[in-house]
């Protein structure tokens, strides 16, 4: 399955800021997404990031609010603009690696998350 | 709109013990997939078993096994001869046919007693 990194690993940041996180994949792919996770909360899809054009945001979720990047096949960015308290999260990338011949299932494979607080 | 729902917040087990993790979840789709990932403190989702929609027979890896109950939309996970290092929050996730994006529930924490 895919490697991922992801930069941030934790991050504090200020209320009114912005910060980027990158994700970074070990082979192309074709379709990166972004997940939300709320303190003792589930995994909320942000978007999808589609390399070559704009990403599909979730019902919830504008661009303005988390703009993202896909310059190309193996690596995406996710910014959170003008942050305040309620943005305080882990935020997850995740890409589909495919199941193979034994499962039509796509399997997510995820990075590790990046721990954003707002102060 | 598809919903995953996981109605036991938090689950403990004696060590070696079997436990049995709930998931419900609605969907309009007849061709989907149902996936458990495991969440440790290090909060690296990690994969754990996954069943085809289509096909009958529940799904086993090693001491991770489920029971999945089309009609009813039931989707439960059993863990045989707890470990240690199984503990974590477990989430119940699905995925459409032809779709990559999964949706998940609320996850249910599981403790393991030594």
């Amino acid at each position: 399955s895919a490697v991922i990194s992801q930069k941030p690993s934790r991050d504090i940041c200020q209320r009114g800021t912005s910060l980027t996180i990158q994700c970074q994949v070990d082979s192309q792919v074709t379709m990166m997404f972004w997940y939300r996770q709320q303190p003792g909360q589930s995994l909320t899809l942000i978007a999808t990031a589609n390399q070559g054009s704009e990403a599909t945001y979730e019902s919830g979720f504008v661009i303005d609010k988390f703009p993202i990047s896909r310059p190309n096949l193996t690596f995406s960015t996710l910014t959170v603009s003008n942050m305040s308290p309620e943005d305080s999260s882990i935020y997850l990338c995740s890409v589909g690696t495919g199941g193979g011949y034994l499962s039509g299932a796509n399997v997510l494979t995820f990075g590790a998350g990046s721990r954003l607080t707002v102060l | 709109a598809q919903t995953v729902t996981q109605s036991q917040p938090e689950m403990s087990v004696q060590e070696a013990e079997t436990v049995t993790l709930s998931c419900t979840y609605d969907t309009s789709e007849s061709d989907y997939y149902l996936f458990w990932y495991k969440q440790p403190p290090s909060r690296q989702m990690i994969l754990v078993i996954r069943q085809e929609a289509y096909k009958q027979q529940n799904a086993t890896e090693n001491r991770f096994s489920v029971n999945f109950q089309k009609a009813a939309k039931s989707f439960s996970l059993k863990i045989s001869d707890s470990q240690l290092g199984d503990a974590a929050m477990y989430f119940c996730a699905l995925q459409n046919f032809g779709n990559e994006k999964l949706t998940f529930g609320t996850g249910t924490r599981l403790t393991i007693i030594p």
